[in-house]
């Protein structure tokens, strides 16, 4: 099983609703990514968990929540979004070299975000 | 700062070779990617440099030179398919930023009949 599985692929949401987006590999990677990108863009990163743990955040805004249950599930917990939050989000998996580096990272097929 | 370019656009003809090139300059170097990504879709990995030379994987290879800071992505017998963003990015090697990747725009390649 080589995939990365983003649930759901589509998502409309009001300003004040909270919703969860949802990612999962089975590949045994430690590392997991939460990106976010604008049409014509390239991805941006918001969040790396690394043997579970949250390792980067790049200073994401708090409506932005992120969760890594175990290793191989990560979540993405939205709340009271704002229109320009409207974009795919990514989630990635890639292996550790066993010194906090990795080699590629394995994309999901995203969840196209719609804030109205 | 840290900064990748790459050409935004580039036309191509159906059966015929292209080369996309990708220039850094990044805080330390631990690797270099290429991805391909159409519309609407995600990322999905194409190459990996982390020495200099050339990597051939099919009708694709990549080319690095770390002292010139200068890859280029190749594509043969160009199909219909390959129109698609091409993306360069760049693993640091610090440790504060060796699980981030800094990206480039992207290059967006039409091929043509």
């Amino acid at each position: 099983d080589t995939e990365v599985t983003q649930t759901p692929k589509h998502l409309v949401m009001g300003m004040t609703n909270k919703k969860s987006l949802k990612c999962e590999q089975h590949m045994g990677h430690r590392a997991m990514y939460w990106y976010k990108q604008k049409a014509k863009k390239p991805p941006e990163l918001m969040f790396v968990y690394s043997y579970e743990k949250l390792s980067i955040n790049e200073s994401v805004p708090s409506r932005f929540s992120p969760e890594c249950p175990n290793s191989s599930l990560l979540n993405l917990h939205l709340h009271a979004l704002q229109p320009e939050d409207s974009a795919l989000y990514l989630c990635a998996s890639s292996p550790t070299d066993g010194q906090g580096g990795y080699t590629e990272a394995f994309f999901g097929q995203g969840t196209r975000l719609t804030v109205v | 700062g840290q900064n990748i370019d790459q050409p935004t656009e580039m036309t191509a003809t159906e059966g015929a070779i292209v080369q996309i090139n990708c220039t850094y300059q990044t805080s330390g170097f631990n690797g270099l990617f290429w991805y391909q990504q159409h519309a609407g879709e995600a990322p999905t990995f194409l190459s990996y440099n982390v020495l200099d030379g050339l990597e051939e994987k099919g009708r694709f290879s990549s080319f690095l030179s770390r002292s010139k800071g200068y890859s280029y992505l190749l594509l043969k017998e160009l199909q219909m398919k390959d129109s698609a963003s091409y993306l360069c990015a760049v693993r640091g090697v610090n440790a504060g930023n060796n699980r981030k990747l800094i990206w480039g725009l992207g290059t967006s390649l039409a091929v043509n009949p």
